[in-house]
């Protein structure tokens, strides 16, 4: 069965920093994945979504990144934090159907 | 501009008491229909994906219904453990991507 792990669980970075969120999926191939940010007061807000290696496209204009160097690896990234970078990053994938999501990162900036 | 709106935000049930969480939302191409439960600090859970409308889907106590405008998660007998955030999505996105507009969610309190 598919399995999907996202780590860490929980950070707390200064402002300024840089952050990585990793997330792999196990048990599928060429599956599409994707970053989404659920903030306080608010919805799941899709971030980023890759449908195969190197290939991301960006839903929003911020201060993160995304990279997939591997077939079932999703990275996202900063280099420099805001504050309003905090909130409840959730990691998902699909194989044309429904999304399954990870346990997700809480990140607070400080 | 593709909205999904959820009501009521939060809805406190006894237990047994049946009650209806419903979905608005406008979206052009929709693609599919799907709610999710969400644990506090938990990533969201599948629950159904609805695709046409009349479409019905039942899962233990839950039962989602899809119209053209709208769909509904009815909740019959519900128990404590029933207790959750109900979020319900519409899939947009072009072939081979699942881009969900998510609505802000339903906070279900089910007391015993």
């Amino acid at each position: 069965s598919q399995t999907i792990h996202q780590w860490p669980a929980t950070l707390v970075q200064p402002v300024g920093s840089p952050l990585s969120l990793e997330c792999t999926v196990e048990g599928t191939s060429n599956p599409n994945l994707y970053w989404y940010r659920q903030a306080a007061g608010r919805g799941l807000q899709l971030l980023f979504y890759s449908v195969g290696i190197g290939q991301i496209s960006s839903e929003v204009p911020q201060n993160l990144s995304a990279s997939r160097p591997q077939d079932r690896q999703f990275i996202l990234s900063s280099k420099k934090l805001l504050l309003s970078d905090s909130g409840f990053y959730l990691c998902a994938w699909s194989a044309g159907g429904e999304l399954f999501f990870g346990e997700g990162s809480r990140l607070t900036v400080l | 501009e593709d909205q999904v709106t959820q009501s009521p935000e939060a809805l406190r049930l006894q237990e047994g008491e049946s009650s209806s969480l419903n979905c608005s939302y406008t979206v052009s191409g929709l693609r599919g229909l799907f709610w999710y439960r969400q644990d506090p600090g938990k990533g969201p859970e599948f629950l159904f994906t609805l695709y046409s409308a009349g479409e019905e889907k039942e899962k233990e106590r839950l039962k989602a219904t899809l119209t053209k405008k709208e769909s509904f998660l009815h909740i019959t007998a519900p128990k404590p453990e029933d207790s959750a955030t109900y979020l319900c999505a519409p899939d947009h996105g072009s072939s081979n991507t699942g881009k969900l507009i998510f609505g802000q969610g339903t906070t279900l309190q089910v007391k015993p």
